[in-house]
């Protein structure tokens, strides 16, 4: 059975600050991946999906890649602002397969 | 605007009574799913939707029961047989369940049992 570990589980960074979120998947055999972000007591919003033919999407300050070979992704957000406090979900499926596997999430704090 | 509504935002159970989310998207998408999340978990599929009239059981759909009368709708009833049903449950809806599909989400509905 597909699992998806996010590590780490909770990021303190200063404003301004690079930085990554790590998600892998036991099953390398990953068809699709979506990156989430979710605020306190609310839904998920869609940030960057990675299609099965693509490695990689960018959208402004975010940036996602899927190491297929590996399943591994990683979220790289760029000059991190306090607006970006919130819990970054990542989500994959296998091949011939819609139903989403999830990791428990990265909180992320960032300070002003 | 489109989007996925749910209601009620916060819902209150007493043991043994069932109780029914409402889930309703205007996006046009045929395919829709109920997760529940509890507290430092993942989400998890309960039940999902690929077309009017068919439905799939998710990962825990025990205790659970759902209806897809209409393309808009996709209500989920948690019954009494669900022995832990305190929780976060979010629906979702995608155009259709191939590769290209993003999930959208409602801003879910909070379970409490009394």
């Amino acid at each position: 059975k597909q699992e998806v570990t996010q590590i780490p589980a909770a990021l303190s960074v200063p404003e301004g600050e690079n930085l990554v979120l790590n998600c892998s998947f036991t099953d390398s055999a990953i068809y699709n991946l979506q990156w989430f972000r979710q605020d306190p007591g609310k839904g998920l919003t869609s940030l960057l999906l990675i299609q099965s033919s693509q490695r990689e999407q960018t959208s402004g300050r975010l940036n996602a890649s899927l190491d297929k070979s590996s399943g591994r992704s990683t979220l790289y957000i760029a000059a991190s602002q306090p607006g970006d406090s919130a819990t970054y979900l990542c989500a994959g499926t296998g091949a011939g397969s819609y139903q989403l596997t999830f990791g428990k999430g990265t909180k992320l704090s960032v300070i002003p | 605007d489109g989007g996925i509504t749910q209601s009620p935002k916060y819902l209150f159970r007493k043991e043994g009574q069932n109780v029914t989310l409402s889930c309703e998207q205007n996006l046009n998408h045929d395919a829709m799913y109920w997760y529940r999340q509890d507290p430092g978990q993942g989400l998890r599929l309960i039940y999902y939707s690929q077309i009017v009239n068919d439905f799939q059981k998710g990962d825990i759909a025990e205790g659970y029961s759902v209806s897809r009368e209409k393309k808009e709708s996709f209500p989920l009833t948690v019954t009494s047989a669900q022995k832990n049903p305190t929780a976060f449950y979010l629906c979702a809806s995608s155009i259709g369940t191939g590769d290209i599909d993003t999930q959208y989400f409602g801003p879910g509905t909070r379970l409490t049992v009394l």
